[in-house]
């Protein structure tokens, strides 16, 4: 069946940069989706690719999408104390869902 | 501003007790659904409802029931509750394509 996997955990130092990475199986979801989970906090829409993008930047933020290996990456430049948080990448499965991935912990250290 | 609200934001019952999760949304979307959340397995899909007076299952619909009588109220309904659902729940909407807005989730404890 449909299957988003991502590592659980990274350590980053503070101001370096940040990869958090994600495979997918359904070659034919159309958007793939990563969201940001605070403490306590609800999900967040960070950011967003369609399916025939290799790569969006938004500030701080690059992903990379290899639709050929169902590789999925986020970037985190310059990674901040703030950018501590679960990370989920997910996969639009059709127009119904989302499946989503376990979550990557970020933690970021001085 | 866009919403999607859910009530409560915590709550604690006992086995068996029904209880009703309430999600509301202002902005139009057709598309409603919610998740569950639990640890080491993301979030997975117990109903969705594509328009008003449709709704059907998603990857974990046992135990759970759903409405949509109106296109603003989704609301996720436990008749029996029992302690494997307690979790985090989310509602969710979606225009049609592109990003799902979440509301702030609902923990829910079964004991």
């Amino acid at each position: 069946g449909e299957d988003v996997e991502q590592s659980l955990f990274l350590s980053v130092r503070e101001g370096d940069s940040s990869v958090i990475n994600c495979t997918y199986t359904d070659s034919s979801s159309t958007y793939l989706y990563w969201y940001k989970q605070e403490p306590g906090a609800g999900l967040q829409l960070l950011t967003y690719i369609f399916s025939n993008m290799d790569m969006k930047q938004d500030q701080r933020l690059t992903v990379l999408l290899n639709k050929k290996d169902k590789h999925l990456s986020l970037r985190i430049a310059d990674t901040q104390t703030g950018d501590s948080a679960i990370y989920f990448c997910a996969a639009s499965g059709g127009y119904n869902k989302l499946i989503f991935g376990a979550g990557t912990r970020l933690a970021v250290h001085p | 501003e866009a919403q999607v609200t859910q009530n409560p934001r915590y709550l604690i019952t006992v086995t068996g007790k029904k209880l009703t999760v309430t999600c509301s949304q202002n902005m139009n979307h057709e598309y409603m659904s919610w998740y569950r959340q639990d640890p080491g397995l993301g979030l997975r899909q117990i109903y969705y409802s594509m328009n008003v007076e449709v709704t059907d299952k998603g990857d974990v619909p046992e135990g759970y029931k759903v409405s949509r009588k109106e296109k603003r109220n989704f609301p996720l309904i436990l008749e029996s509750p029992s302690p494997n659902q307690t979790s985090l729940y989310f509602c969710a909407t979606n225009p049609g394509g592109g990003g799902y807005t979440f509301g702030s989730g609902t923990r829910l404890t079964v004991v």
